[in-house]
């Protein structure tokens, strides 16, 4: 089946960099996305990476290497208000949608 | 506001209820989608909608009843809910189902507890 794996949990604090880590399994891979949820809001689309390397956006990196089945969000200069979850999410076998990771809580602390 | 709004914010409904949920967008977006979302698990695909047309139903229980009357609105219809079903219950909007570069557009949600 298909699936995505993510680290539940990460702790980080002001200012630092952290990495959020995420394996698929999908069939027909169409590339990889991210979404951020703040407590109580919408998830709001972060990033796409269709091909291998770096995308920059901002402090947000989101990286994907196609042949280990892997990518990771990379998020600099922390800020408390990056406290939130992240979701890494594929298309579904069937091609009609998005699949979701189980989401990452990152917690940043001052 | 993200471009999708969905009403209610909070449901509370018995089991033997019927109630409604709405999701309204306008942004042109021709592809709408319901996920349910529960605690510690990934968000669950329910329906798609394409051009008003479903493309996928999820393996959903026949309690949850999707209506799509035109591109800018997705109802998503309840009769005879189990505790279980207890969730938030996410619309979502895209240019069409195969533009995951520019990202799907979420509603902040419905938040539905079955007592």
């Amino acid at each position: 089946g298909q699936s995505l794996e993510q680290p539940s949990e990460v702790t980080a604090v002001e200012g630092a960099i952290v990495q959020i880590n995420c394996t698929y399994q999908t069939s027909g891979f169409y590339g990889l996305s991210w979404y951020q949820q703040h407590d109580g809001g919408a998830p709001t689309f972060l990033s796409y990476n269709a091909l291998d390397g770096l995308e920059e956006t901002g402090r947000f990196s989101s990286f994907l290497s196609r042949s280990d089945s892997y990518g990771y969000l990379l998020l600099q200069e922390l800020q408390m208000k990056d406290s939130a979850s992240y979701f890494c999410a594929s298309r579904n076998q069937a091609g009609t949608a998005l699949i979701f990771g189980k989401g990452t809580t990152l917690s940043v602390s001052s | 506001e993200t471009g999708v709004t969905q009403t209610p914010r909070h449901l509370v409904m018995g089991m033997t209820n019927k109630k409604s949920l709405k999701c309204e967008q306008h942004l042109g977006h021709n592809a709408m989608y319901w996920y349910k979302q529960s605690a510690k698990k990934p968000l669950e695909l329910m329906f798609v909608y394409s051009l008003e047309e479903r493309v996928e139903n999820n393996s959903v229980p026949s309690r949850f009843s999707p209506e799509c009357p035109n591109s800018s609105h997705l109802f998503l219809h309840l009769h005879t809910l189990q505790p279980e079903d207890s969730a938030l219950y996410l619309c979502a909007s895209s240019q069409d189902r195969n533009s995951f570069n520019y990202g799907y557009t979420f509603g902040s949600g419905t938040r539905l507890t079955v007592v």
